[in-house]
């Protein structure tokens, strides 16, 4: 079935260096969409970027990612973090039955 | 942005007794999720809803389980009798239209439930 693995537990980082997030996936569609969500502490997982085309970037708020159908990747950069980016972040694959197959997150903490 | 209302934030109630989870989701959305997650696991799909039906649900969605929405009012889930492996956080989240046709899922901010 659908799998994401994303990097991997907690992230801690200074404020102010660039931050990159791995996400790798499987499935056996051949046009798969592919999700970022970030959930802030108390408050519910929002969406922060979504890709449909191969090779094309998408970004927001300073984030971006571009998907990579010929490796299976999505990786979630930011060239420099803020405090605000402290959160779960999750990396999702579209299901065609079950709207979305999740990873296991990734804590990021920046520090001053 | 649009938003998913999830009541209770937390419920604490005994195993074998019966809970029901509410969502309020986005008011014009016409697909409806749960997503289950026991901590510091990822969150799992666990059924989704459509034109008063289910459509598809996994292997969580034990027999225990159900899900409605009357006349429109709350999306709820139902555990009927509650189990110590059911605690974990539930996840509300709904949709204008499929994931395949480009739209997104707004999410609850979940409900944690503890099972003693």
């Amino acid at each position: 079935g659908d799998s994401v693995t994303q990097t991997e537990g907690l992230v801690t980082l200074t404020e102010g260096l660039p931050v990159m997030l791995n996400c790798t996936y499987q499935t056996i569609y051949s046009n798969p969409f592919l999700f970022w969500y970030v959930q802030h502490l108390n408050e519910s997982p929002r969406l922060l970027l979504k890709s449909f085309t191969d090779n094309k970037r998408t970004e927001h708020q300073g984030f971006h990612a571009t998907l990579h159908k010929s490796s299976s990747s999505f990786h979630l950069q930011k060239s420099s973090a803020q405090l605000s980016d402290s959160a779960l972040y999750y990396c999702a694959l579209s299901n065609y039955a079950q709207g979305l197959t999740f990873g296991l997150g990734t804590r990021v903490s920046v520090f001053p | 942005g649009p938003k998913v209302l999830q009541i209770p934030s937390h419920q604490i109630i005994d195993m074998g007794q019966m809970v029901t989870l509410n969502c309020d989701p986005v008011s014009n959305h016409l697909y409806f999720y749960w997503y289950k997650q026991i901590l510091g696991q990822q969150m799992e799909f666990l059924v989704n809803f459509y034109n008063g039906k289910v459509m598809e649900k996994s292997k969580l969605f034990k027999d225990q389980f159900s899900v409605e929405r009357p006349d429109g009012s709350y999306f709820t889930l139902k555990i009927q009798p509650t189990a110590l492996e059911d605690s974990a956080v539930y996840f509300c989240a709904s949709s204008s239209g499929t994931v395949f046709s480009q739209n997104t899922l707004y999410f609850g901010a979940g409900t944690r439930l503890s099972v003693l």
